[in-house]
């Protein structure tokens, strides 16, 4: 079964399209989050739902849009698309943090490929 | 903004050989995480370190969380082409969902 599932894996489209991203966990997990990993592979957090409820939310252009139906999915939609969005999306899930400064771990789904022409 | 340098930024070796990659910060962390990314695939948790000073060792990974926990290291033993993949260092505060990432260290593991 898988933990983390993000749709779809490659997106191809063209700049000032909208599209959106979709992502499941059943882990029984409150808490999920959007990475977005550049060419340099740099990871870097963009949005954080707890228990439907935004949590993290980074300095990201307004043209991003998170939405939580429920606890086990967060869909990332993205207006206007513009070349610097073509990167790998990563969508992730975690217990919620103890309290006492031991990150849980978080669980990754497979990516989604954007590039934008 | 806590930040996180890691070193190497890549690096390539041949099978049988010792490696070490750095995590480094000014900040004070919590908790340090080590994750390893395969092509293609998301990030994979190897390890979480907590107390200063602590060392967790993983078949032939050892890693060592710095007394400050403001840096920590990754080695590995005779290195295999199993290992071959991009290694992150994540830190984050107490109680805190936010993961903090460097930037990686790129192995290569040549037969």
């Amino acid at each position: 079964d898988t933990a983390v599932s993000q749709t779809p894996k490659y997106l191809v489209t063209q700049m000032g399209n909208d599209k959106s991203i979709k992502c499941e966990q059943n882990l029984g997990h409150d808490t999920m989050y959007w990475y977005k990993q550049d060419s340099k592979k740099f990871l870097k957090i963009m949005f954080s739902y707890n228990n439907k409820e935004l949590i993290i939310n980074e300095t990201v252009p307004n043209r991003f849009s998170p939405k939580s139906p429920d606890k086990a999915h967060l869909n990332l939609h993205i207006n206007s698309l513009e070349l610097g969005d073509s990167a790998v999306y990563f969508c992730a899930s975690s217990q919620d943090p103890t309290g006492f400064g031991v990150q849980e771990t978080q669980y990754f789904g497979p990516g989604t490929r954007l590039l934008v022409l | 903004t806590q930040l996180l340098e890691q070193s190497p930024q890549f690096l390539s070796i041949q099978e049988g050989e010792n490696l070490t990659v750095y995590c480094n910060s000014s900040s004070v962390f919590s908790s340090l995480q080590w994750y390893r990314q395969e092509p293609g695939e998301g990030p994979v948790l190897l390890v979480t370190v907590v107390t200063g000073g602590e060392v967790k060792k993983l078949k032939r990974l050892t890693f060592q969380f710095g007394d400050a926990r403001k840096d920590s290291s990754l080695h590995i033993t005779a290195a295999q082409p199993g290992d071959t993949g991009l290694y992150l260092c994540a830190g984050s505060g107490a109680g805190s969902y936010q993961l903090t990432f460097g930037k990686g260290t790129k192995l290569s593991v040549i037969p």
